[in-house]
């Protein structure tokens, strides 16, 4: 099945600087890779998606970039806040196995 | 449309009690996916049911079931509690889970708590 690793585990930075989360895949059906922002005591939410016939994609501040041949997915942040603490997951998938990553913990220092 | 809703939202049984926890999926939605979450765990994927059958099973023992009815509403059960089933326990839904790209949304858990 499929195997998603997520690096790193913690990530603390300071505010107004990029924040990058990476993640590999194992399943070369995987064709889907969302990711997913959960602050404490929240649900996991949606912050962006990118589908293997992209590239890169870019939604203001975030963006993920996505290598096939490498099997690797990675999601950049830039100019953080504080608000962008929290817990980042990344997932893989193919036509039926949604796997995630063991998440990063984001730090944004004032 | 309205979200993915988990009742209850809070829970506090004793060891060896039984739990039963309800997932209401988004209208339309016929996958529903179980994660346990610990403190400084990631998302432990417990199973997904499409059409009322289980399709996948994570690495859980039996005492932690599930099942899905006609109108894709899920319930997980967890029998014999342990301290260790202290947790949140996160359901989420999507179309088919069969089809490509399908994002899955995620209900706003329900936090279990064993003494």
């Amino acid at each position: 099945g499929e195997n998603v690793e997520q690096h790193p585990s913690t990530l603390s930075v300071q505010e107004g600087d990029s924040a990058v989360i990476k993640c590999t895949y194992s399943d070369s059906a995987s064709n889907y890779f969302p990711w997913y922002k959960q602050e404490l005591g929240k649900r996991p939410q949606l912050i962006i998606d990118i589908r293997s016939n992209v590239g890169e994609k870019k939604d203001q501040r975030i963006a993920v970039t996505l290598n096939k041949t490498a099997k690797h997915f990675s999601l950049h942040i830039t100019e953080t806040q504080p608000e962008d603490s929290a817990v980042y997951f990344c997932a893989a998938s193919s036509a039926r196995q949604l796997t995630f990553g063991s998440g990063t913990q984001l730090t944004v220092l004032p | 449309k309205a979200g993915v809703t988990q009742t209850p939202r809070y829970l506090i049984k004793t060891r060896g009690q039984q739990v039963t926890l309800s997932c209401s999926p988004i209208s339309g939605h016929r996958s529903v996916s179980w994660y346990q979450q610990t403190p400084g765990q990631g998302l432990q994927f417990l199973f997904e049911y499409f059409s009322e059958t289980q399709r996948n099973k994570g690495n859980f023992p039996g005492r932690f079931s599930g099942r899905q009815f006609s109108n894709s509403r899920s319930e997980m059960n967890v029998s014999t509690l342990e301290l260790g089933d202290s947790a949140l326990y996160l359901c989420a839904s999507r179309p088919t889970g069969t089809g490509l790209g399908e994002t899955q949304y995620f209900g706003p858990g329900t936090r279990l708590l064993v003494l």
